[in-house]
């Protein structure tokens, strides 16, 4: 495709359940970023791949939080045990090494 | 932490130059300055980023002071569509190239 993309765009789970979100990068991105954005604030970094190696997780909240890229293109973030404070918009950004990332639109998780 | 002070909010008349500053005091000399907008439910898009010298795009114009320390991105014809959150970045040259977003400005286009 042209652009990231994410899916799903909306999830919605209970309290404690587990969640996978995936992003199909742009073909050919190399760096891989993921980010939180919580409601009317900016977007936080989470973590930060360069093909399959995840170079920085310093952003990741808990070890609830994991992230992963096994071939160096789709990535899936997953969140074990979700609570409330989970909710947000989670985006994902890749580019080719240097450059300008380029962010999908978000996938916006609802704990209830 | 952000490396970067914006002014929470602005306004622009339509059709006139909306002129968003921001303050990098703590800049390094590797470090570029990026600029990113987020339109309502949307994902951050990228305007423009530059070093030392001034740019331009077609979307928007960077002006960065002789002395790094501050920048202004200009829209040179605000239209109703640049209402957005702007978010103003640091990022060095090499390294970690993640994005630190700060707060931004909110610009608001008036009819």
């Amino acid at each position: 495709g042209a652009g990231v993309s994410q899916s799903p765009r909306y999830k919605v789970a209970k309290r404690g359940q587990d969640v996978a979100l995936r992003c199909d990068p742009i073909s050919g991105h190399v760096s891989l970023f993921w980010y939180q954005q919580a409601l009317g604030q900016g977007p936080e970094f989470l973590t930060y791949f360069q093909n399959e190696a995840q170079l920085d997780k310093s952003g990741l909240p808990s070890d609830r939080f994991f992230a992963e890229r096994p071939e160096g293109s789709v990535s899936t973030l997953k969140i074990q045990r979700t609570q409330q404070e989970d909710s947000a918009v989670y985006l994902c950004a890749s580019s080719l090494v240097g450059l300008a990332p380029f962010f999908g639109p978000g996938t916006r998780l609802t704990v209830l | 932490d952000a490396k970067t002070t914006q002014p929470p909010s602005m306004d622009c008349a339509e059709g006139r130059a909306a002129n968003l500053p921001c303050n990098h005091s703590t800049i390094s000399g590797n470090e570029y300055v990026y600029w990113y907008r987020q339109i309502h439910s949307q994902g951050p898009q990228y305007i423009i980023h530059g070093l030392k010298n001034n740019e331009t795009n077609e979307m928007a114009s960077l002006i960065i002071t002789e002395d790094r320390k501050s920048s202004t991105l200009i829209l040179p014809h605000a239209t109703l569509r640049d209402t957005a959150v702007y978010y103003c970045i640091v990022r060095p040259l090499w390294g970690n190239e993640k994005l630190t977003f700060g707060t931004g400005t909110r610009l608001t286009i008036i009819p």
